[in-house]
């Protein structure tokens, strides 16, 4: 079972339009979590980062949400645009004793967004 | 404007071939990693290094070996190309802390005839 599980799969939803992708995960303890946006054929853009003790954070229309009891977390997009169409990866980083980051990967959410 | 560079952004490549990925970041950062991306899965972890000529063994190293000479450089090497390597390849480069920002090169898509 993965441990970061991202829904749904995939999304379409009309520009101007708001949006809630949801993560769940099992990652504990953990350290930080982060939300991603890919476009297609690209690597990751880094959209947030929230530690474990952070509710939300937002960047600019996205706004991403916390809850560490539930161990879930969800990305709010508000107006949707057309250059918004991308995948949205949510990643766990553990606490681990290195000082590096490792790096656990939802599969994705597939968001389009129509004219 | 930071940069993680990966050498090629579509390669194409025969069964058995070695076949060298390159990855360069402007940074100065420790620590660099290389995952594989496939369709339905999230990014997979096969190598990293957080040092120099240091090197670990992430998820899924089989098939798979690395070089680190330089501090901004990170080789991904297929010692024997197989199909079931292609894939799209992402570089990363992270500083040193558990809470810094990871940064993702463009990516490699590699297919194996």
């Amino acid at each position: 079972k993965n441990q970061v599980e991202q829904s749904p799969q995939s999304l379409i939803i009309l520009e101007g339009k708001n949006c809630t992708l949801q993560c769940n995960y099992t990652v504990s303890p953990f350290s930080n979590l982060r939300w991603y946006k890919q476009d297609t054929g690209r690597g990751p853009v880094s959209l947030t980062i929230m530690t474990f003790s952070e509710n939300t954070k937002s960047n600019g229309r996205y706004t991403a949400t916390l809850d560490a009891d539930t161990k879930q977390s969800s990305l709010h997009i508000t107006a949707s645009q057309l250059s918004d169409s991308a995948s949205y990866i949510c990643v766990v980083s553990p606490m681990t004793s290195g000082g590096y980051n490792k790096l656990i990967f939802g599969a994705g959410t597939r968001l389009a967004v129509h004219p | 404007d930071v940069k993680v560079t990966q050498s090629s952004r579509y390669l194409v490549k025969r069964t058995g071939e070695k076949v060298f990925l390159e990855c360069v970041q402007d940074m100065d950062h420790e620590n660099m990693f290389w995952y594989r991306q496939d369709p339905g899965l999230g990014l997979r972890l096969i190598y990293f290094s957080y040092d120099v000529k240091m090197k670990e063994k992430g998820d899924i190293p089989e098939g798979y070996s690395v070089s680190r000479e330089k501090k901004e450089r990170f080789s991904l090497i297929l010692e024997s190309a197989s199909t079931n390597q292609t894939s799209m390849y992402l570089c990363a480069s992270t500083q040193g802390g558990r809470n810094t920002e990871a940064f993702f090169g463009q990516g490699t898509r590699l297919t194996v005839v």
